[in-house]
Parts: C-alpha cells; sequence; structure tokens
C-alpha cells in the first residue's frame, strides 16, 4: 500500500524560484494537510482540506498555495521562495477532520533548501 | 495559545528499562492527545491515541496516561528495545478541530 505519497523527496531552490509539492493518497481520505518541520518547533500546519473542493489556512501559511486538485490530490505551491522557506514538508491525509480524532497518516517528507 | 510541551533533551536509557516520556499541555483539556513516532528522515507514524475520558491506554508494550489534573500525558515503553530508538511526537487536538504538536523528544535505548 502506497498510503500517502509526495514528490520530490530533496530540492534546492534559489530565492525567487517557484515550485509546487505534489502529493496524493490512496486510502480515499476526505482530508488533506500539509505542515512544515524545523528543528525544535515540531510540526506545524501550512493548509488543510477538510473534503474536496475545500482549502483553508493552517497556522503558517503565508507565502504558500494549495489546490485540492481532486479528492485523492493536495499540492502546495511555493511563489516566491524565501530562506525562511527552507524545512521540511510532510503531507499527510485522515479519513475525516481531526475534530474527531482521527489517525493522520504522513507521507515521508520533502526536503526543501532555499539559498 | 494552546501549547504543547515535550522535554526537548534526548532520553538515553538501557534496553531492558521503561522508558517514560512527557507532554505537558496548557489551557483547556484537549479532549484527545495522540502519540507518533518519527524515524529520522521519515514521516510520523501514529502510535496510540487517548481521550480525556480515559486514563490509561494500551497497546502492546505501550502505554499513555492522560491526567487532566496535571495538564500531562505520560508515555511508557516497558521493556525498551533499540529499536525503539526514535523521535516521539505528543499531538493535543485544538479548539479549531485540528491537532497541535509538540516538539518531540528524542530516545535512544543502548544495548
Amino acid at each position: 500500500n502506497a498510503g500517502v505519497t509526495q514528490t520530490p523527496k530533496f530540492q534546492v531552490l534559489k530565492t525567487g524560484q517557484s515550485m509546487t509539492l505534489q502529493c496524493a493518497q490512496d486510502m480515499n481520505h476526505n482530508s488533506m494537510y500539509w505542515y512544515r518541520q524545523d528543528p525544535g518547533m515540531g510540526l506545524r500546519l501550512i493548509y488543510y482540506s477538510a473534503s474536496e473542493g475545500t482549502t483553508d489556512k493552517g497556522e503558517v501559511p503565508n507565502g504558500y498555495n494549495v489546490s485540492r486538485l481532486n479528492k485523492r490530490e493536495f499540492s502546495l505551491r511555493l511563489e516566491s521562495a524565501a530562506p525562511s522557506q527552507t524545512s521540511v514538508y510532510f503531507c499527510a491525509s485522515s479519513d475525516t477532520g481531526q475534530a474527531a480524532g482521527n489517525t493522520i497518516y504522513f507521507g515521508e517528507g520533502s526536503w526543501l533548501t532555499v539559498v | 495559545s494552546q501549547k504543547i510541551e515535550q522535554n526537548s533533551e534526548a532520553l538515553n536509557i538501557q534496553e531492558g528499562k521503561t522508558a517514560t516520556l512527557t507532554c505537558n499541555y496548557t489551557n483547556y483539556s484537549p479532549a484527545y492527545l495522540q502519540w507518533y513516532r518519527q524515524d529520522p528522515g521519515r514521516g510520523p507514524v501514529f502510535l496510540l491515541l487517548i481521550r480525556e475520558n480515559e486514563k490509561e491506554k494500551r497497546k502492546e508494550r505501550l502505554k499513555v496516561t492522560f491526567d487532566t489534573t496535571l495538564k500531562q500525558s505520560l508515555f511508557h515503553i516497558t521493556a525498551s528495545q533499540p529499536a525503539d530508538s526514535a523521535t516521539y511526537l505528543c499531538a493535543r487536538s485544538g479548539n479549531t478541530g485540528k491537532l497541535i504538536f509538540g516538539q518531540g523528544t528524542t530516545l535512544q535505548v543502548k544495548p
């Protein structure tokens, strides 16, 4: 079972460049999420999508945009990358929203460096 | 704000001993707490969930407690093994319905 698949695994960007992180899940989950993880900061929610066709801001949305392309796919776009966006990005999904306590399934992460 | 704090210092224990990790939260009691395991270079993997009306939850060698008076959850691994070495993340439900994660505690089990 693939679970949550995200690409690319590693990426180096120059300041000002744009890129899109792709994410797909094969568990027929309704909710999908994008987190970033920085040393000493824990996982912080960037954006989430409670269901197909809806997206909403999380804790740290500035500098990012998202698209819930269909039920399976949820992409994260950096329009103009900044060094502060150097981080590890995780895509995740759950059957329903987090309020119900449903298990969140994470992808393997994307390591992004902005120079 | 609804903070959740874990001991940032690594926990080093000897194989066979019980590892105990602490998760403290502030403000109102969350509806539930979750614990995840994260290995280097990998995504977090769900381990256990405990709800506010539950004092204790067990799964094989894992045990989680939830003390709403102390505003604390303890995560225990009994008969620890070197394979248990990883970073363990605690997460609480927030009033927006979204999970709030702690920064994680790294456990190192030495043979």
